[in-house]
């Protein structure tokens, strides 16, 4: 089993549903972050949270909001989702002790129509 | 804005020749990784550099992490079609990670 889950895989919805991406890890860090992937733009962050207590935005942060529900838990929100919020949505980890390294889920892919 | 710029965006080549990635900013940074990414997964890490002017090397991949800090190259000698896959640069600074736009490269047998 993967490290890091997600859920969905692939999610096709239409404009103005509300959408939630799941994402969930066994590796125990404390540290969990939404990236979104465009092509020629790379990976952006979106939220992220060092801890249960501890959420923070993005540099593209409008239009989601996130919850952490557990240690191991953390989910990404589309209120409303829009046709430009179509893209590839990668959750990731590391570890509090040491930040040399993101472990990243398999990707959710959301298209919006 | 892009913080971190990587060329090229798309790359070809034939099986067994050589070739350079660059990624490059404007900013310092404590710390550059380099990541790949296959089709369907999920990026994974393949080296940190800390060190202005250090060289790492795995493999036929050779990462240099530049003297002023601020840019960072791989080289890979005589390509595999396994190398096949999106390579990304990310900066660590503080406790963010900000990736670079991607180069994809494609090695033809």
């Amino acid at each position: 089993d993967a490290d890091v889950t997600q859920t969905p895989r692939n999610r096709i919805t239409k404009t103005g549903k509300r959408i939630m991406l799941e994402c969930s890890q066994t590796k125990g860090h404390d540290r969990m972050y939404w990236y979104r992937q465009d092509p020629g733009l790379g990976l952006r962050l979106i939220y992220y949270s060092f801890d249960v207590k501890d959420i923070n935005k993005g540099e593209i942060s409008d239009g989601y909001s996130v919850s952490r529900q557990a240690q191991a838990k953390f989910s990404l929100s589309l209120e409303s989702a829009i046709p430009n919020q179509t893209a590839l949505y990668f959750c990731a980890t590391s570890a509090a002790w040491d930040t040399g390294e993101l472990f990243f889920g398999e990707g959710s892919r959301l298209t919006v129509l | 804005t892009q913080l971190l710029e990587q060329s090229p965006q798309f790359l070809s080549i034939q099986e067994g020749e050589n070739l350079t990635v660059y990624c490059n900013s404007s900013s310092v940074f404590s710390s550059l990784q380099w990541y790949r990414q296959e089709p369907g997964e999920g990026p994974v890490l393949l080296v940190t550099v800390v060190t202005g002017g250090e060289v790492k090397k795995l493999k036929r991949l050779t990462f240099q992490f530049g003297d002023a800090r601020k840019d960072s190259s791989l080289h890979i000698t005589a390509a595999q079609p396994g190398d096949t896959g999106l390579y990304l640069c990310a900066a660590v600074t503080g406790n963010q990670f900000y990736f670079g736009t991607g180069t994809s490269l494609t090695v033809i047998p």
